[in-house]
């Protein structure tokens, strides 16, 4: 089975503090993305990659950043950390550009305090 | 998710059946999907359906598809509280990097 794996599940930050959140996948997947969930809204995507060093942005990019080193870790970087980016952060992989399959982890609640 | 659309809450009784709605609005998606989400996980896909299909079955679950109107919905039958979850429906948009637009989920509570 897939696992996507992300470094924690609950994190605490203060305004201001610059956040990484890591997640790793164990299956050789080309694409990784990042999403933020909120009640009512869903998930949306924040950036993807489908290749190492290579990185696309998704439709809230905005106080958002990644990077992508090497091919099975995907990280999101919060630069200066805000009360509005408190949200649950799922990442997710799948083996293709064009593969029906999104695998996802088990999340990480951020709150920024 | 303001292109795909579901309602918010479902309930029902265990041993029911279940149906969850989702509309969605562009009609170039190829594949359209159903993900659950349990209490403190990830989302779990459950089941797809290309767009050329109308209907799929798996085990307890059934998925119509209505292009016309692009109405999707998802079936459970016989349900059970451990199908209590958020559901979430998603379409893959053609074009570029094939992403995911989601709806905001179903929470579906089974009560006996």
């Amino acid at each position: 089975d897939v696992k996507v794996t992300q470094s924690s599940r609950y994190l605490v930050k203060r305004t201001g503090e610059k956040v990484f959140l890591e997640c790793v996948q164990d299956m050789d997947h080309e694409n990784m993305f990042w999403y933020r969930q909120d009640p009512g809204l869903g998930l949306r995507l924040i950036y993807f990659s489908y290749d190492v060093k290579m990185k696309e942005k998704g439709d809230i990019p905005e106080g958002y950043s990644v990077s992508r080193e090497k091919k099975e870790r995907f990280s999101l970087i919060l630069e200066s950390a805000s009360t509005n980016q408190t949200s649950m952060y799922l990442c997710a992989s799948s083996l293709r550009v064009r593969d029906e399959k999104l695998f996802f982890g088990s999340g990480t609640q951020l709150s920024v305090l | 998710g303001e292109d795909v659309e579901q309602s918010l809450f479902l309930s029902v009784r265990e041993g029911d059946s279940s149906v969850i709605n989702c509309t969605y609005t562009d009609s170039s998606s190829t594949y359209l999907y159903w993900y659950k989400q349990e209490p403190g996980a990830g989302l779990q896909l459950l089941t797809y359906i290309f767009s050329n299909m109308d209907m799929k079955q798996d085990q307890r679950l059934t998925v119509l598809l209505n292009k016309k109107d692009k109405h999707l919905s998802l079936r459970i039958a016989d349900t059970q509280t451990g199908d209590s979850a958020i559901y979430f429906c998603a379409e893959r948009r053609s074009g570029g990097y094939n992403k995911l637009i989601f709806g905001a989920g179903t929470r579906l509570a089974v009560h006996p």
